[in-house]
């Protein structure tokens, strides 16, 4: 089964500096791969996924993600963070089971954006 | 409207209890999922249904049923309440489950606590 690996488990930054949040997946496969955010007490919101092509995937509120299929990573940034960025990201990654397909996700990474 | 929709959202009971999660989704969807969020912030997999067929099963104690009345609802009922399973629980859908990468809509939450 396929999973990924959040290396971070928080990451604070400050506000209007860049981000990166690291992820790595296990398989030797094609992948579909997600990131999801978490705002305090909300649900979970797609940032933006890749399912194949263009390497450099762009997704809402600023956010893109970069496919390294060499260094099995699909690492996140962002170049200038707002006080509102401030969440649980989550990557994750499809593994298909009896015909359906379900998320596997990693630990999660808070990113926490200080004045 | 709301997506996909959960009641109720907060739920604190006392231990040995019985209670339920409703979930409905307006997105026509196929598959419908329910997903445990813990303390931690690990999101696991529970249950996914496709067109009212429990399909995914994974190794929840059988105080877990979850019931699908229709495509369009996917309701968890818990027997027996206990400590351990204070959580968040997260009902999700998406159109279909034949590995197209298909984006996965995830409700609002639904924070148990038992006391």
């Amino acid at each position: 089964a396929q999973s990924v690996t959040q290396l971070d488990s928080q990451v604070p930054v400050f506000e209007e500096a860049p981000v990166e949040l690291r992820c790595n997946y296990s398989s030797s496969v094609s992948v579909y791969l997600f990131w999801y955010v978490q705002y305090p007490n909300q649900g979970l919101q797609l940032l933006l996924k890749y399912l194949s092509g263009s390497t450099l995937v762009k997704g809402i509120n600023g956010f893109e993600a970069e496919f390294n299929k060499s260094q099995t990573s699909f690492h996140l940034r962002k170049p200038s963070v707002h006080i509102s960025d401030t969440a649980e990201y989550f990557c994750a990654v499809t593994n298909f089971q009896g015909g359906s397909e379900k998320l596997v996700f990693g630990k999660g990474t808070k990113l926490t954006v200080n004045p | 409207d709301t997506a996909v929709s959960q009641t109720p959202k907060y739920l604190v009971t006392q231990m040995g209890n019985d209670k339920s999660i409703k979930c409905e989704q307006n997105l026509g969807h196929d598959t419908m999922y329910w997903y445990k969020q813990d303390s931690k912030k690990f999101l696991k997999i529970m249950f996914s249904y496709n067109n009212k067929e429990l399909i995914i099963n994974e190794t929840v104690p059988n105080r877990f049923s979850p019931k699908s009345p229709d495509k369009a609802h996917l309701n968890l009922h818990i027997n027996s309440l206990e400590l351990g399973d204070s959580a968040v629980y997260f009902c999700a859908s998406t159109p279909q489950g034949r590995g197209h990468g298909n984006t996965i809509y995830f409700g609002e939450g639904s924070w148990l606590t038992v006391v």
